[in-house]
């Protein structure tokens, strides 16, 4: 069964640096796009922007800027920073897997508050 | 950016009923789009992907339809367990876009 387990730091003040990172366990890590996703109240659900296991990467436009998606196969494990966050950037974001061919997402995190606050 | 619009926004119905959520795309998306169910403080669950395909493990009762740009989700005799919230998806193009989400509730 395959688990996406994430945690980064859930408290930053403004222009900080969010750092989270997403685990995979159990399934193949190669063959699929490794996604990040957030939720606010205000935006609703948001895709931030996908990577692969050769580090190929897309990103939604308005955050490109400042995101930077990594990967690390020798642990299965793929990470999310953005950088100078406001408070427009608090939600809860998610990590997830997404499905090559379908493109859509079938694991997720189970989600991580980001709160941006002075 | 494709825009994704839900209707209703909020949904009210009773177990056994048969409730149809609607979803367009600002523009066509051929059948590239996604369903999923949300319960409050937990991630979506996929439902059904290329408008009409249930993933595996989701109950028969919800079903999709559509292509280009409308879009439903229908759910045939709701159950307990099926009052959340609902989100459509685009994967056509870049960026992704989901729905703004339905909520249904119970009446």
């Amino acid at each position: 069964q395959v688990q996406l387990q994430q945690w980064g730091a859930g408290l930053l003040k403004p222009s900080e640096t969010l750092s989270l990172t997403c685990a995979v366990y159990g399934g193949s890590f190669s063959g699929y796009y490794w996604t990040w996703i957030r939720q606010s109240p205000g935006k609703g659900l948001e895709w931030i922007g996908e990577i692969n296991h050769s580090g190929n990467t897309n990103y939604t436009p308005s955050l490109k800027s400042r995101v930077t998606l990594s990967v690390d196969m020798s642990k299965s494990q793929f990470s999310l920073k953005l950088s100078s966050v406001t408070a427009a950037d608090t939600a809860v974001y998610y990590c997830a897997r997404g499905r090559t061919g379908d493109w859509i997402f079938d694991y997720w995190g189970q989600g991580a508050l980001v709160t941006v606050s002075s | 950016d494709i825009q994704m619009t839900q209707s209703p926004s909020t949904l009210s119905a009773s177990v056994g009923d048969r409730v149809t959520i609607t979803c367009r795309a600002s523009q066509s998306i051929s059948t590239w789009l996604a369903w999923y169910q949300q319960k409050p403080g937990k991630a979506p669950n996929l439902l059904i992907y290329k408008a009409s395909t249930l993933e595996s493990g989701v109950p028969s009762r919800f079903s999709g339809s559509g292509s280009g740009t409308e879009f439903t989700l229908t759910i045939t005799s709701l159950q307990p367990d099926d009052f959340a919230t609902y989100y459509c998806q685009q994967y056509n193009s870049y960026p992704y876009t989901f729905g703004q989400g339905t909520r249904l509730e119970i009446k």
